[in-house]
């Protein structure tokens, strides 16, 4: 089942913040956050896995609620470099759905100058 | 440099007509992944493969095919029975069989596909 993402849309100023939201119906092994600028590939930004571990770039910070089946992309003092659709993939443990990603519909972040 | 390459880029097809789209990657990881995108939308998985040989169905595997026959080679076959196969395809592999829950998922360009 796809994971639910919010807000669909942002649109920011340089150095201002947003927050994206990630959730999930189905208990999650782990979280993976992804960007991607049109027409391109998504490049990797994080992955989040269940007991507290983070694997990811240093300048990006996320968080996984294991109870709730939520995670957050939190990007701080934004670059017009951070424009882009950001997508959240889950991974659940386990059953049918062992060895891939779900992945939820997409939050368009705009930075303008 | 080790990566993913995806051909074409660009391609038209008539409709009706088979289309095999290529992946090949020389990071030497073991599981490799279609996806479908399509405007405004997220990534849809097609088909993936944790193993020379062997394959899985993804969500919408219907219309599609695929095979691995060799550890670097992952190509997709749209074929005349998807009903729509206009979209963005997306070719990623992940370096162990089982590990996409702990590991990233390395993409290549992609291939939009525009059948007319």
């Amino acid at each position: 089942q796809q994971p639910v993402q919010s807000p669909q849309a942002v649109i920011l100023r340089e150095g201002e913040d947003a927050v994206i939201n990630c959730s999930s119906s189905k208990a999650l092994y782990s979280v993976h956050w992804y960007r991607q600028k049109h027409g391109e590939a998504p490049v990797f930004l994080m992955i989040l896995l269940k007991g507290g571990e983070q694997k990811g770039h240093e300048k990006i910070s996320a968080s996984f609620n294991e109870k709730k089946q939520q995670s957050s992309l939190y990007l701080t003092a934004s670059q017009l470099s951070y424009s882009g659709t950001y997508f959240c993939g889950t991974a659940r443990a386990g059953g049918t759905s062992y060895g891939k990603l779900t992945f939820g519909q997409g939050t368009i972040l705009t930075v303008h100058p | 440099d080790g990566g993913i390459t995806q051909s074409p880029k660009y391609l038209f097809r008539k409709e009706g007509q088979n289309v095999t789209l290529s992946c090949e990657q020389n990071l030497n990881h073991d599981a490799m992944y279609w996806y479908r995108q399509d405007p405004g939308q997220g990534l849809r998985l097609i088909y993936y493969s944790q193993i020379v040989n062997d394959f899985q169905k993804g969500d919408i595997a219907e219309g599609y095919s695929v095979s691995r026959e060799k550890k670097e080679s992952f190509p997709l076959t749209v074929t005349s029975a998807q009903k729509n196969p206009t979209a963005f395809y997306l070719c990623a592999s992940t370096v162990e069989p089982l590990g996409v829950s702990y590991n990233e998922q390395f993409f290549g360009p992609g291939t939009r596909l525009t059948v007319l």
